[in-house]
């Protein structure tokens, strides 16, 4: 079946880097593009990083700018989340998460992972 | 960059009853060359991460039960469970994907 499974997450001190991978099953994975979200804590969601179905394009929230860097293997399946200069704020639960295409247009988000829990702390 | 909001930030709603829940975008999200509305609904379960309900405004996803609409267009959008049920209970974020993707705060529904 459709499938997205993170993994990489853990406790990691400030300043510290990670790298999260999300192993896609079940479709084509080189004809989506592919996001990060995050859930910090009892807090709501927040888009972080996006790349295109081919890896030619990628954008960046603003609070993770210069720090993160999003990637993707299609031979692979799997996409990734480079995360250097960690601090505390960005503790939260990723997720990755399909762009739905319908012949071409976008239909949001559909299908999740179950997400990875990043902790930063000393 | 576009900023989502909602309201109301929860409600309680008894069983069979209508839920109502609307979101408002700082700009609007309506592609006028296709007359589309980049706006979706998402619901999220304690533990769970979010299932996709409602895209294009008010296309609802594949198996989403038909008690849940959505409606709007432009910046002002809501999503309607016309008779809420147990399994409902949940967070809702409403999402533009029009430019670099941005959600709602979420509202929580919760049975009175």
């Amino acid at each position: 079946q459709v499938q997205l499974v993170e993994s990489g997450g853990g406790v990691v001190q400030p300043g510290r880097s990670l790298r999260l991978s999300c192993a896609a099953s079940g479709f084509t994975f080189s004809s989506y593009g592919m996001h990060w979200v995050r859930q910090a804590p009892g807090k709501g969601l927040e888009w972080v990083a996006v790349i295109w179905y081919d890896g030619s394009n990628k954008y960046y929230a603003d609070s993770v700018k210069g720090r993160f860097t999003i990637s993707r293997d299609n031979s692979k399946n799997t996409l990734y989340l480079q995360m250097n200069s960690l601090r505390a704020e960005d503790t939260a639960v990723y997720y990755c998460a399909r762009e739905g295409d319908d012949y071409g247009d976008s239909r949001a988000f559909d299908i999740w992972g179950q997400g990875t829990m990043v902790t930063v702390s000393s | 960059d576009i900023v989502m909001t909602q309201s109301p930030d929860s409600l309680a709603v008894s069983l069979g009853e209508r839920a109502t829940i609307n979101c408002k975008s700082s700009q609007s999200v309506l592609y006028s060359s296709n007359n589309k509305n980049y706006l979706a609904w998402y619901q999220q379960k304690p533990g769970q991460p979010p299932k996709l309900l409602i895209y294009w405004a008010s296309t609802r996803e594949s198996g989403v039960p038909d008690r849940f609409s959505g409606s709007g267009s432009g910046t002002d959008f809501t999503l309607t469970i016309s008779s809420l049920q147990a399994e409902d209970v949940a967070v809702y974020y409403c999402q533009q994907y029009y430019s670099t993707p941005s959600f709602g705060p979420g509202t929580k529904v919760d049975i009175k």
